[in-house]
């Protein structure tokens, strides 16, 4: 089956400081994976994705995100975190059970809280 | 180029009544998801268009149906609604055609749904 995981409901970090937002997936293929960001009464906004190629990603805003195959990870990255980004924040990966959809299976989404 | 636009932004039904939420897509994009966002269930895919043709479809009951016009615009149709339907409806676009596309999707605000 395919799923993705976000363990941490909250990650809080202070201004300044580098941050991560852990994400694990299992799906059958290779691995189309993404991250989008959610801010209060909005839609979802695309950040990143990984499709192949190098395993270190760069989005918007700064971010990045590190794809490890051996430990079926992609976590957000950021190295200097901005109160601004406080949102929550989504894992998403393509479904592989079908080679012909665009259907995407998120995680549970992870509260970021930056205090200045 | 605008992004996606959905209508009407916030809706307030009565249990048993039917509900249409319309979504325009990028210019350009032929395919079109929707996902419905509840703070229990999360993120849940509810279908994919593609070219006037249903691609996908979650696991929801026959109370939800959807459909694409030839513009590529989408309308999605929940009758007889439960309280449960109370949520944030997202439509999604891409320029997702078929297996070997990696295109994101990009998503508008939301129709926020209330059922009474």
């Amino acid at each position: 089956a395919q799923s993705v995981a976000q363990p941490e409901d909250q990650v809080n970090v202070a201004e300044g400081n580098p941050l991560t937002v852990k994400c694990t997936y299992s799906v059958s293929g290779n691995p189309y994976l993404f991250w989008y960001v959610q801010y209060p009464n909005r839609g979802l906004q695309f950040l990143l994705k990984y499709i192949t190629g190098d395993n270190l990603v760069k989005g918007s805003y700064g971010f990045e995100a590190e794809f490890n195959k051996s430990q079926t990870s992609f976590h957000l990255k950021k190295p200097s975190a901005l109160v601004s980004d406080s949102a929550l924040y989504f894992c998403a990966v393509r479904d592989g059970s079908s080679s012909n959809t665009g259907k995407l299976i998120f995680g549970q989404g992870t509260t970021l809280q930056v205090k200045p | 180029k605008a992004g996606v636009t959905q209508t009407p932004r916030y809706l307030i039904k009565t249990r048993g009544q039917q509900v249409t939420l319309s979504c325009s897509p990028i210019s350009g994009h032929r395919s079109v998801s929707w996902y419905q966002q509840t703070p229990g269930q999360g993120l849940q895919f509810l279908f994919e268009y593609f070219s006037e043709t249903q691609r996908n479809k979650g696991n929801f009951p026959g109370r939800f149906s959807g459909r694409q016009f030839s513009n590529s615009r989408s309308e999605m149709n929940v009758s007889t609604l439960e309280l449960g339907d109370s949520a944030l409806y997202l439509c999604a676009s891409s320029y997702f055609t078929g297996p070997l596309s990696s295109y994101e999707q990009y998503f508008g605000p939301g129709t926020r749904l209330t059922v009474t």
